[in-house]
């Protein structure tokens, strides 16, 4: 009964190499998020989608982009991947609108760039 | 802008322990403050939560107090388990009021081992 899923659970990409991470949800939650996590530090937010809405955080690289197609769905498309994107993506969804509800989070993708 | 500091890790325990995991926040607003839980080969999920000065957050016999005047929200539990080996994440958010999303700060999380 998985409510996030994140596919696949590790990812091997070449430096420069388009590289897409997905993300789905079965709980009709209105907002979306992804965030990156790095080897022992703080998961940061990288970006998230209200409904249609995309909210990208100012210090995002622009090498980073998301899309959301419908509800259940949300792609981390990484253009053009750098030996410092190696990280763990985090997808997490809320219902939205009060702003301290509960994120539900998927287990990850492990990410890594040869 | 926002930031959470935690305490230095790994912890280590013998089982029945008492376990205290500090966390501090900076943030301009009227944070809420959250625990959230990683066990092995899953994602990240909510532990507690509190949302306005004094209140108390608790779950699963852990507990934590939101204190504005010193800004903090420890995490405590009374007698660990072998089964609360995890990594702690105390995060916040700023999220202006209603209708706002609930955008995270993360603290670095901290590496919890109980021991038999």
């Amino acid at each position: 009964d998985a409510m996030v899923i994140q596919n696949p659970r590790y990812q091997v990409t070449q430096f420069g190499k388009p590289v897409t991470l997905s993300c789905s949800q079965t709980l009709n939650h209105n907002v979306m998020y992804w965030y990156q996590q790095k080897s022992s530090q703080a998961p940061k937010l990288l970006f998230h989608y209200y409904d249609k809405d995309f909210n990208n955080e100012a210090d995002t690289p622009d090498n980073f982009q998301s899309r959301r197609p419908n509800t259940s769905f949300c792609f981390l498309d990484i253009r053009s991947p750098g030996l410092g994107d190696a990280a763990m993506y985090l997808c997490a969804t809320s219902r939205g609108g009060t702003g301290n509800e509960k994120l539900f989070f998927g287990s990850g993708t492990q990410l890594s760039v040869l | 802008g926002d930031s959470v500091t935690q305490m230095e890790g790994p912890v280590t325990l013998s089982e029945e322990a008492f376990l205290t995991i500090n966390c501090t926040y900076t943030a301009t607003g009227y944070p809420s403050l959250f625990w959230y839980v990683q066990y092995p080969g899953e994602g990240l999920q909510l532990l507690l939560k509190a949302t306005k000065a004094d209140d108390k957050g608790s779950n699963k016999g852990f507990e934590a107090t939101y204190r504005k005047e010193t800004t903090s929200f420890h995490l405590e539990k009374g007698s660990v388990q072998v089964s609360d080996s995890a990594v702690y994440f105390c995060a916040l958010s700023d999220h202006g009021g209603a209708g706002a999303n609930s955008k995270l700060t993360f603290g670095k999380g901290i590496t919890l081992s109980v021991r038999p």
